[in-house]
């Protein structure tokens, strides 16, 4: 079974600096990776996700991800933090159409 | 196109009682799967509706049932409540089966406190 640990379940930056959410997950089979954002009183709206191909992914707002098979990674970025970007952030891997794990989330503030 | 939504948006029930939450899908929408969400556990799938049908199930007890009606539109029951049933309720419609195939959207969520 598919699982998946985010780094930090705080990070802080200043407005302008690189925004580095960290994800790593198992998974027996390739798998399919996304981010989640989720604002204060809000749902969840997908960022970003990898299914096949380009191992670079671009989302929304300016986000990318990168999927490492041989690190079992896929980092969230942002090369520059704006105040907005404060959230908390998920990462969710499958290895099957029916199925969705959700890491413990990141909760980014940004500094002004 | 009008999103998700989810009512009531807050609640308080006591300990023992039952409460229906229901959803709105996004108009098209047929699948809709419902998640709690806490502090200490995250984000836990609780089960996936298509067709009036359940497709999927989560590790949850008895006590949490869903039903979908012909229009998609859900309602999640929780019945004999705890006080660890206190949590985010979010309701999340996409277009067919597979939540990993089909990109989901959430609705802005329940909030259920058991006292």
């Amino acid at each position: 079974a598919q699982s998946v640990t985010q780094l930090g379940s705080h990070v802080s930056v200043s407005e302008g600096a690189l925004v580095l959410l960290r994800c790593n997950y198992s998974s027996s089979v390739p798998p399919y990776l996304f981010w989640y954002v989720q604002y204060p009183n809000q749902g969840l709206q997908l960022l970003l996700k990898y299914t096949t191909g380009a191992t670079l992914v671009k989302g929304i707002n300016g986000f990318e991800a990168e999927f490492k098979k041989s690190e079992t990674s896929f980092h969230l970025t942002k090369p520059s933090a704006h105040m907005s970007d404060a959230a908390e952030y998920f990462c969710a891997v499958s290895d099957s159409p029916d199925d969705m794990r959700f890491g413990a989330g990141t909760r980014l503030t940004v500094k002004p | 196109k009008a999103g998700v939504t989810q009512t009531p948006r807050y609640l308080i029930k006591t300990r023992g009682q039952q409460v229906t939450l229901s959803c709105s899908p996004i108009s098209g929408h047929r699948s809709v799967s419902w998640y709690q969400q806490t502090p200490g556990q995250g984000l836990q799938f609780l089960f996936e509706y298509f067709s009036e049908t359940q497709r999927n199930k989560g590790n949850f007890p008895g006590r949490f049932s869903g039903r979908q009606f012909s229009n998609s539109r859900s309602e999640m029951n929780v019945s004999t409540l705890e006080l660890g049933d206190s949590a985010l309720y979010l309701c999340a419609s996409s277009l067919a089966v597979g939540r990993s195939l089909y990109e989901q959207y959430f609705g802005p969520g329940t909030r259920l406190t058991v006292t």
